[in-house]
């Protein structure tokens, strides 16, 4: 069955450090993928998605995430971290014939300290 | 733009007890998503429509879980009767016709079950 693994659940970074979450998934195939963002309170929000095309993908508030398709990953970095990212991390992936069934790992929750 | 609605936030109910939960997708959003999301745990789909279809309902739990789209729009799902283990998040999700990929979320449903 496809799957997805983040590898860290919880993440303590101060601020202007350097971040990379890491996401693996399990299919073999043809995939989109996600990473959402839900900050305290909020409900999940879209961060960033690869369709095709540049593996290298820009997001929101300065996020960006690399698709290794080699290595049927997709990692989350940012250079210099924020109080105000402090939330939680899903990345999710999307399978060919999949109706856009979206399969979401454990997530990582982030804290930020100033 | 108004978001996806979902009511009520938050729900307290013993074992064996019934509850529904409403969602009201983006207007003109033809899919709808329903989640789970336990602590700790990523979201996991439960049953997805399209318009008042449903196109996947493979990991609902259809001995006690229902749950319906009359007319295409707005959807309940319901839990009889409910059991400790269906304490969770549910969250409602919608996309548009011109599917992205994206999933809009509603702020989530908050079950506890004692």
């Amino acid at each position: 069955a496809q799957s997805v693994s983040q590898h860290n659940h919880h993440v303590i970074l101060s601020e202007a450090a350097s971040l990379e979450l890491g996401c693996n998934y399990s299919y073999g195939g043809t995939v989109n993928l996600f990473w959402y963002v839900q900050y305290p309170g909020q409900h999940l929000q879209l961060l960033l998605k690869y369709f095709s095309g540049d593996p290298l993908v820009k997001g929101i508030k300065g996020f960006e995430a690399e698709f290794i398709k080699s290595k049927f990953s997709f990692n989350l970095r940012k250079p210099s971290v924020q109080w105000s990212d402090t939330a939680e991390y899903f990345c999710a992936v999307s399978f060919s014939g999949g109706y856009n069934k979206l399969i979401f790992g454990a997530g990582t929750r982030l804290a930020v300290h100033p | 733009e108004a978001g996806v609605a979902q009511s009520p936030r938050y729900k307290i109910i013993e074992k064996r007890q019934s509850v529904a939960f409403w969602c009201n997708p983006i207007s003109g959003h033809a899919t709808l998503y329903w989640y789970q999301q336990i602590l700790g745990q990523g979201p996991k789909l439960l049953i997805q429509f399209q318009n008042n279809g449903v196109v996947d309902d493979s990991q609902l739990p259809k001995d006690r879980f229902s749950a319906e789209r009359l007319k295409g729009v707005d959807s309940t799902l319901k839990i009889q009767p409910a059991k400790l283990e269906d304490s969770a998040v549910y969250l409602c999700a919608s996309t548009p016709p011109k599917n992205t990929g994206e999933l809009f979320f509603g702020e989530g449903s908050r079950l506890t079950v004692l």
